[in-house]
């Protein structure tokens, strides 16, 4: 599965937009980009995934660049309870899913 | 409906004992996953099974093993623990991963003194 980069942490005022970059530079054809968040002391929550057309849900929405080496998932208008680390993870879409899970990225959203 | 559900929630063994972690997917939910989840190491991979067939494995050694039963059920066993498998266990289950992702259960906090 390929490797991800995503910054350690990031602050956002709530009501705003939370930008969170993923890099994906080594990502195959047939891997889709997977967010997933964990609320602390809870299970990871899948979020969204796309392959290289952007997507949106009741959630957030996800955009992967032209040359798939890069996403963003956009939490359109961020409250306290969005306060979580989020990852990004690549892996194939069918068959047996191995989520690998790197550090993430700490959001945590200020009032 | 009901979410995934682990028991137990919180468990403390000692060196050398062995533990059976207990999950139940969401209903229809026939992959079932399990993963560790430590401060060093983060969340890591231990297996998934689909139909009671294990699919896929990630790096642990053969005191981590697991079966899912013919009611999609599932349990993980470790034997002979170590402190080092302190941690939180958490189950997932899909009806379809590539389109759906995992839910995640609250997990299990295995405490090994």
């Amino acid at each position: 599965d390929a490797k991800t980069t995503q910054p350690t942490s990031m602050d956002c005022a709530e009501g705003r937009a939370a930008n969170l970059p993923c890099n994906h530079s080594t990502i195959s054809g047939n891997e889709y980009v997977y967010w997933y968040r964990q609320i602390h002391s809870q299970g990871p929550q899948y979020i969204i995934h796309g392959l290289k057309n952007n997507e949106t849900n009741e959630m957030a929405s996800l955009i992967i660049t032209e040359d798939r080496k890069s996403s963003t998932l956009i939490l359109p208008h961020a409250t306290l309870r969005d306060t979580a680390v989020y990852y990004c993870i690549v892996t194939v879409s069918q068959g047996a899913q191995k989520l690998v899970f790197g550090q993430g990225t700490r959001l945590t959203i200020n009032p | 409906k009901a979410g995934v559900t682990q028991t137990p929630r919180y468990l403390i063994k000692t060196r050398g004992q062995q533990v059976t972690l207990s999950c139940s997917p969401i209903s229809g939910h026939r992959s079932v996953s399990w993963y560790q989840q430590t401060p060093g190491q983060g969340l890591q991979f231990l297996f998934e099974y689909f139909s009671e067939t294990q699919r896929n494995k990630g790096n642990f050694p053969g005191r981590f093993s697991g079966r899912q039963f013919s009611n999609s059920r599932s349990e993980m066993n470790v034997s002979t623990l170590e402190l080092g498998d302190s941690a939180l266990y958490l189950c997932a289950s899909s009806l379809n991963a590539a389109n759906y992702g995992y839910t995640f259960g609250s997990g299990t906090r295995l405490t090994v003194v």
